[in-house]
């Protein structure tokens, strides 16, 4: 297993239109994690699946963003009416169940213009 | 305030000296704490997860946790100039919350020969 993968590395839109981001985890992980981070800050935490039940999610995913991991294996992120606020780094994270030992992906960056 | 606080630096050190970088944290529920190494416009490598307070050692890297005063600590013995990256503190409450981490906002190191 060569680790968490993600696709695309880099999109750029135009506010208004949607966007879908992949995260493909470490196959033997049953935990998967969405996380945001812009320029010159630390990682914060948007959602995670425990397998394919979505089992939290931050106050700071908006109802433009969904998550969703069907079959408990790769994941999507989608943000729909993008918006210049949305510029920034999606980085999926994977782990065991009761570990917050987290493998990150080398992340999708995002700008809106 | 946040739960996480982490001075941003930059830090500037030659190549062969000790680096110390430090993190503060606020919730006394945070029971794991981490440091991330992120390269530019890649996603965060884990480096050291601790769970008690003490020290963990892991090469030229030393982790400290001090729950008393609720401090964390990443120690670099002999910095290399591949050092040079953002490092980031992290916590974790466990429990139902395992890989739900509260980032400090990252201290960018730079190693010069």
């Amino acid at each position: 297993d060569t680790g968490v993968s993600q696709d695309p590395r880099h999109k750029i839109t135009k506010r208004g239109q949607n966007v879908t981001f992949r995260c493909d985890p470490i196959s033997e992980h049953n935990r998967l994690y969405w996380y945001r981070q812009t320029l010159g800050q630390g990682p914060e935490f948007l959602t995670y699946f425990q397998n394919e039940a979505q089992l939290e999610k931050s106050r700071l995913l908006s109802d433009r963003f969904s998550a969703e991991r069907p079959k408990g294996s790769f994941s999507t992120l989608e943000i729909q009416r993008t918006e210049q606020g949305d510029s920034a780094m999606y980085l999926c994270a994977s782990g065991w169940l009761n570990t917050g030992e987290l493998f990150f992906g080398e992340g999708s960056r995002l700008t809106v213009l | 305030q946040k739960e996480v606080e982490q001075d941003p630096g930059p830090l500037s050190v030659p190549e062969g000296a000790i680096v110390s970088l430090n993190c503060t944290y606020s919730n006394s529920a945070f029971q794991y704490f981490m440091w991330y190494r992120q390269y530019s416009r890649k996603g965060p490598e884990l480096l050291m997860y601790t769970y008690s307070s003490g020290n963990k050692e892991d090469g030229r890297f030393t982790a400290q946790v001090d729950k008393s005063s609720k401090y964390i600590s990443l120690f670099i013995r002999d910095s290399q100039p591949s050092d040079s990256a953002t490092y980031l503190c992290a916590t974790d409450k466990g429990g139902t919350s395992y890989g739900k981490l509260t980032f400090g906002q990252g201290t960018i190191l730079t190693v010069h020969p």
